[in-house]
């Protein structure tokens, strides 16, 4: 079946020690976002990528960061995790191309900052 | 950022029962589109159901309907014959027409009493 995928499901990270989560489709979306889900709250859009064009929202912190190499995988680097980006980390793709199609989820990483 | 408004930070519902959920969103757009995500614990947020906003015909998946009052800026869920497998956190999100961005409400936390 067509997916998204994200390694880790837990990760645990010291404060201040950089991280990386990743996230793979097989979907061939163009379109992919990273979401910062905090307990109890709505998933906050941190960025996403049409293609290779990145698009950041205004009050994402420079402390984070992402990458996409190619069409399925997209990272979030955090440089110098605080105690404040503990939260679980959603990745989502969307096809942007003709009608808009609705975003397709992975299951998450929940990132711990020790 | 779009704002979506949830008001029901928690509802409960008794099996077999009807509930609705309710989501207000603020926009001076014509077209965009309306969705429902589930959020069960612990597990992956999934689709639930979509509307386009030029669509006047309420959409409609099974069990799952919506009341979509445009004027109104309104986007109500009904979950008819609930079951324990409904008990989720409900989000609300919308999408303008142009662009990629998805906006979340601050969900419904529903809970199915057997």
């Amino acid at each position: 079946d067509a997916m998204v995928i994200q390694n880790p499901r837990y990760q645990v990270t010291q404060f201040g020690k950089p991280v990386t989560l990743s996230c793979s489709q097989t979907l061939n979306h163009n379109v992919m976002y990273w979401y910062q889900q905090k307990s109890s709250q709505a998933p906050k859009l941190l960025f996403h990528y049409y293609d290779k064009d990145f698009n950041n929202e205004a009050d994402t912190p420079d402390n984070f960061q992402s990458r996409r190499p190619n069409t399925s995988f997209c990272f979030l680097d955090i440089r110098s995790p605080g105690l404040g980006d503990a939260a679980m980390y959603l990745c989502a793709t969307s096809d942007g191309q003709g009608i808009p199609s609705p975003l397709h989820f992975g299951n998450g990483t929940r990132l711990t900052v020790t | 950022a779009q704002t979506v408004t949830q008001s029901q930070p928690e509802m409960s519902v008794q099996e077999a029962e009807t509930v609705t959920l309710s989501c207000t969103y603020d926009t001076s757009e014509n077209n965009y589109y309306l969705f429902w995500y589930k959020q069960p614990p612990s597990r992956q947020m999934i689709l639930v159901i979509r509307q386009e906003a030029y669509k006047q015909q309420n959409a409609t998946e099974n069990r799952f309907s919506v009341n979509f009052q445009k004027a109104a800026k309104s986007f109500s869920l009904k979950i008819s014959d609930s079951q324990l497998g409904d008990t989720a956190m409900y989000f609300c999100a919308f999408r303008f027409h142009a662009g990629n961005q998805f906006y979340f409400g601050t969900g419904t936390s529903l809970t199915v009493i057997p």
